[in-house]
């Protein structure tokens, strides 16, 4: 599976946006780009996922850089329940095995 | 509705012992994985079951580790002569089908190998 790289941590304050990057610049044509988080003690939990145009859902949104090496994930407003692990998965929907890929995600802290 | 469910949450056991852990999937959803986490570590995959179609196992670590999926819809994972580098948590996930459906997770059995 081709690789993602997104920053260790980030910290961000209650009801403010939050951009969390994430690149990925050996992406194939079949890759689509999806994000799970992880609350603590929890298993992770689907946020977005999308292949070349923006996506919008209640959660959040995805903004995919143009020649889509690059992504950002988007929390309209923090809430402290919004603190997890993110992780910026590439799926090839290519292949016969829809097995996720984790790597090590951003930890994203939110302050009261 | 009801999520992915797993039982037990919690299991403890002396090293050498054989341990069952149980996914029961979301009604319907036809591909159903095992995962491992351990400590501070991502997400490593065990197996797939998709439908009728032969399990892929190419993320079982040993001959230790087995699956089965009875009728499509429950699912257990047996490990027998369990090791302390066992010790994880396992998280199974289902989904619709294959592609890009979203997989939704159940929290977890944490294994405890003493």
């Amino acid at each position: 599976d081709a690789k993602t790289t997104q920053p260790n941590s980030m910290e961000s304050n209650e009801e403010e946006p939050v951009h969390l990057p994430c690149n990925h610049s050996t992406i194939s044509g079949t890759d689509y780009i999806h994000w799970y988080r992880q609350l603590p003690s929890q298993g992770p939990e689907y946020v977005i996922h999308g292949l070349t145009s923006n996506v919008n859902n209640r959660m959040a949104s995805l903004a995919i850089a143009e020649d889509r090496k690059s992504s950002t994930l988007i929390l309209h407003r923090a809430t402290l329940r919004d603190a997890a692990v993110y992780y910026c998965i590439l799926r090839d929907v290519g292949g016969s095995n829809y097995k996720l890929t984790f790597g090590k995600g951003t930890l994203l802290t939110v302050n009261p | 509705g009801a999520g992915v469910s797993q039982s037990p949450s919690n299991k403890v056991t002396e090293k050498g012992k054989d341990v069952e852990l149980r996914c029961d999937p979301i009604s319907g959803h036809t591909a159903l994985y095992w995962y491992r986490q351990s400590l501070g570590q991502g997400l490593e995959f065990l197996i797939y079951f998709q439908g009728n179609s032969a399990p892929d196992k190419s993320g079982l670590p040993s001959d230790r580790f087995s699956a089965e999926r009875t009728g499509g819809s429950v699912s257990t994972l047996t490990i027998q002569r369990t090791q302390q580098e066992d010790s994880a948590v396992y998280l199974c996930a289902t989904s619709l089908g294959g592609g890009n459906q979203p997989q939704h997770f159940g929290d977890g059995t944490r294994l405890s190998i003493l």
